[in-house]
């Protein structure tokens, strides 16, 4: 079956200006994750939604991140205003539901801020 | 907190050696232990993971780790190391009690050496 996928796979972008990233879960996962990868650098946590509940937003860095889940199935994750350091991998991730715990992961989206 | 750590950066192995990848976690309860691997320009695929029951977990491609409760480690091993097995690896670590926010470590380039 189909993967989790995103887009766009890549996007430059000027500083100031705002982006908006798509994660589409495989069909019938409930958990869907968001993560950044800086350059040779591991995961870093952004937010979490889970099924209709309310999102764990504890990773977001600043209130310039934010993201939404409609209908339990495609997210947008938007950063405002982008800075250099905003520039990374965002990899979106989604599992089948609370207990199975395995996260399957979408290429990313490669943004660079210029 | 829950954290990760990955003592090494780098680990060189020649092609036919058993190779270890390390890992040591920190959580406040019971934890969650997984490993992931991520190949060049390819997205992270999951290896395999610890929830409960025996200590040593086996899992994708030949690989299998082995949790140690009093050490707080979960190493990654495989008896003969192939050169397709070079790739960037991840441990991540959830504690039970607390929640779906997942910590990765920063990784740990393997190369596997003809």
């Amino acid at each position: 079956g189909a993967g989790v996928s995103q887009s766009p796979s890549n996007k430059v972008t000027e500083k100031g200006k705002d982006v908006e990233l798509r994660c589409d879960p495989i069909s019938g996962h409930t958990a869907l994750y968001w993560y950044r990868q800086s350059l040779g650098q591991g995961l870093e946590f952004l937010i979490y939604f889970q099924g209709n509940s309310a999102p764990d937003k504890s990773g977001l860095p600043s209130d310039r991140f934010s993201a939404e889940r409609t209908g339990g199935s495609v997210s947008t994750l938007t950063i405002q205003r982008t800075q250099q350091e905003d520039s990374a991998v965002y990899l979106c991730a989604s599992s089948l539901d609370r207990v199975s715990y395995e996260q399957y992961f979408g290429p990313g989206t490669r943004l660079t801020v210029t | 907190a829950q954290s990760v750590a990955q003592p090494e950066d780098q680990v060189n192995v020649a092609e036919g050696n058993p190779l270890t990848v390390k890992c040591t976690y920190s959580v406040s309860g019971n934890p969650y232990l997984f490993w992931y691997v991520q190949y060049p320009n390819r997205g992270l695929q999951f290896l395999l993971k610890y929830i409960t029951g025996d200590n040593l977990v086996k899992g994708s491609y030949g690989f299998e780790a082995e949790f140690n409760k009093s050490q707080t480690s979960f190493h990654l091993k495989k008896p003969s190391a192939l050169v397709s097995d070079s790739a960037l690896y991840f441990c991540a670590v959830r504690d039970a009690g607390y929640g779906q926010n997942f910590v990765f470590g920063p990784g740990t380039r393997l190369s596997v050496l003809p």
